[in-house]
């Protein structure tokens, strides 16, 4: 186990429909990551919060939005669903502290299943 | 731009065996690391063994080992004893060190998948 938790671990829905990812980093890790994987395009990176602050992103599409909140959980809201975002969606987390070589590592979360019918 | 290149979509090896799967990258910052993660059919990714560039020495998990080659930019991974429990997809990825920046986003190759047989 990890330490990141993310729910739901399946998510069914349909065509032009919104739903939210929810993500809870290790205790202590400042830093969320939220990633795409699917079977054309592998492991894709979407955004990045540290703090409640956006740090980066990535090969994220308009229609989907993030944040990370005081309490450093963080949702990945995707809207006006295609069949093409059928995919897992990885969040991970990492510390920002220099602390026992785990800076700078990513720990991912089990990942929620979406599918888009 | 970062590249990283897993030539083997797939693998076997038998158990007890020693398997070395490849991993070559592409980049022109000096310091960075570089990781290896399994995939197992539950999907969930775990962290295998990760590496700093400007180490010099090759990082070891148990059974778990990596050549790292900075000049020829390889970094493969070698497991011994191979267990039923380590078939899996593996994945190695590259992450540009802190100091190159606030993107600390993790760039993936493609994976190998390994089959370990009875």
């Amino acid at each position: 186990d990890s330490g990141v938790t993310q729910t739901p671990k399946h998510l069914i829905t349909a065509t032009g429909q919104r739903v939210t990812l929810r993500c809870s980093p290790r205790s202590g890790d400042l830093s969320v990551y939220w990633y795409q994987q699917s079977l054309d395009q592998g492991l894709q990176f979407l955004i990045q919060y540290y703090n409640g602050e956006e740090r980066a992103k990535g090969n994220i599409l308009e229609r989907f939005s993030a944040q990370q909140f005081p309490d450093l959980h963080s949702e990945l809201n995707l809207s006006s669903l295609e069949l093409g975002d059928s995919a897992l969606y990885f969040c991970a987390s990492s510390s920002s502290l220099l602390a026992g070589g785990t800076t700078d590592t990513q720990y991912f979360g089990p990942g929620t299943r979406l599918t888009v019918l | 731009a970062q590249t990283v290149t897993q030539s083997q979509p797939e693998m076997s090896v038998q158990e007890a065996e020693t398997v070395t799967l490849s991993c070559t990258y592409d980049t022109s910052e000096n310091n960075y690391y570089l990781f290896w993660y399994k995939q197992p059919p539950s999907r969930q990714m775990i962290l295998v063994i990760r590496q700093e560039a400007y180490k010099q020495q090759n990082a070891t998990e148990n059974r778990f080992s990596v050549n790292f080659q900075k000049a020829a930019k390889s970094f493969s991974l070698k497991i011994s004893d191979s267990q039923l429990g380590d078939t899996a997809m593996y994945f190695c990825a590259f992450m540009k060190h802190r100091n190159a920046g606030n993107n600390r986003k993790l760039i993936w190759g493609l994976g190998t998948s390994l089959a370990v047989n009875p």
